[in-house]
C-alpha cells in the first residue's frame, strides 16, 4: 500500500488565484481530513469528511471548501488566495477513529 | 474548546540520556491523546496512543488528567530518536468538529552522540 498519497507536491500560485489539492486515503479508509501547517507551527485542522459527508470543520473562512468522492478521495479548494495561505497543506486518513495516517503534503506558495 | 500547550521548542540531550518532551491540555471533556513524530524528510506518523498504554521505540506517555499533561518519556535517547514530536488532543466540541485533531507547536528533539 502506497499510504495517503497527496498531489501536487509543490505549487506556486499568484494572489488572487484559486487552487484545488488532491488527496487519495489509504484503500479502505473512509474518512479523510485536512490540515494546514505553516512554518514553525503544528498541524491546524480544516476540515474532516467521512463517507463523503461533513463532519467537522475548524475555523477557516469560507474561502476554504472540500469535498469528498464515491471513492472516498478529496479535494480541497482554496479561493481569492492571500499570501498567509502559503503553508504546507496535509491530508490524513482514518479507518477507525482518530487513528490519522498522513500524506506527505502539498507545499503551496502563494505569491 | 481544546488547546495544545508543548512549552519547549528545542531539546537536547545527549545519547543515553533520559528525555522527556512535555504536553499540557486543555479540553473539558474527556479527551483522547496522541504523540506524532515527524523524522527527517519524511510524513508525519503516530508514535503512540494514550489508550493504547504500550512502549513504541522505548517511548512511553501516561496520561495525567488532574495535572492535564501528556508527557513523552524515554529513560535513554539514542541518536535516531532526533525528530520533530508533536502532542495532539482529539475530542468532540460541543458535538461537532468528529475526530478532529489539535496538534500542539512541536519540540524538536536532538540527540547528541
Amino acid at each position: 500500500d502506497a499510504g495517503v498519497t497527496q498531489s501536487p507536491t509543490h505549487l506556486i500560485k499568484t494572489r488572487g488565484q484559486q487552487v484545488t489539492l488532491r488527496c487519495s486515503p489509504i484503500s479502505g479508509h473512509k474518512s479523510v481530513s485536512w490540515y494546514q501547517q505553516v512554518l514553525g507551527q503544528g498541524p491546524q485542522f480544516i476540515f474532516q469528511y467521512y463517507e463523503k459527508e461533513e463532519r467537522g470543520r475548524g475555523n477557516f473562512p469560507d474561502r476554504f471548501s472540500a469535498r469528498q468522492f464515491p471513492n472516498y478521495s478529496s479535494e480541497l479548494n482554496v479561493n481569492a488566495l492571500l499570501l498567509g495561505d502559503s503553508a504546507l497543506y496535509l491530508c490524513a486518513s482514518s479507518f477507525l477513529e482518530n487513528e490519522a495516517f498522513f500524506g506527505q503534503g502539498t507545499r503551496l506558495t502563494v505569491v | 474548546a481544546q488547546r495544545v500547550t508543548q512549552p519547549e521548542k528545542l531539546l537536547s540531550v545527549f545519547k543515553g540520556a533520559p528525555v522527556e518532551l512535555k504536553c499540557n491540555y486543555s479540553y473539558s471533556g474527556s479527551p483522547e491523546l496522541f504523540w506524532y513524530v515527524q523524522y527527517s524528510r519524511q510524513r508525519l506518523q503516530l508514535l503512540l496512543r494514550h489508550i493504547s498504554r504500550e512502549s513504541i521505540k522505548g517511548f512511553t506517555a501516561d496520561l495525567n488528567k488532574g495535572e492535564t499533561s501528556f508527557h513523552l518519556k524515554k529513560p535513554f535517547a539514542q541518536e535516531e530518536d532526533s525528530a520533530m514530536y508533536y502532542c495532539a488532543l482529539s475530542g468532540r466540541d460541543g458535538g461537532t468538529s468528529y475526530g478532529k485533531l489539535t496538534f500542539g507547536q512541536g519540540t524538536i528533539l536532538t540527540v547528541h552522540p
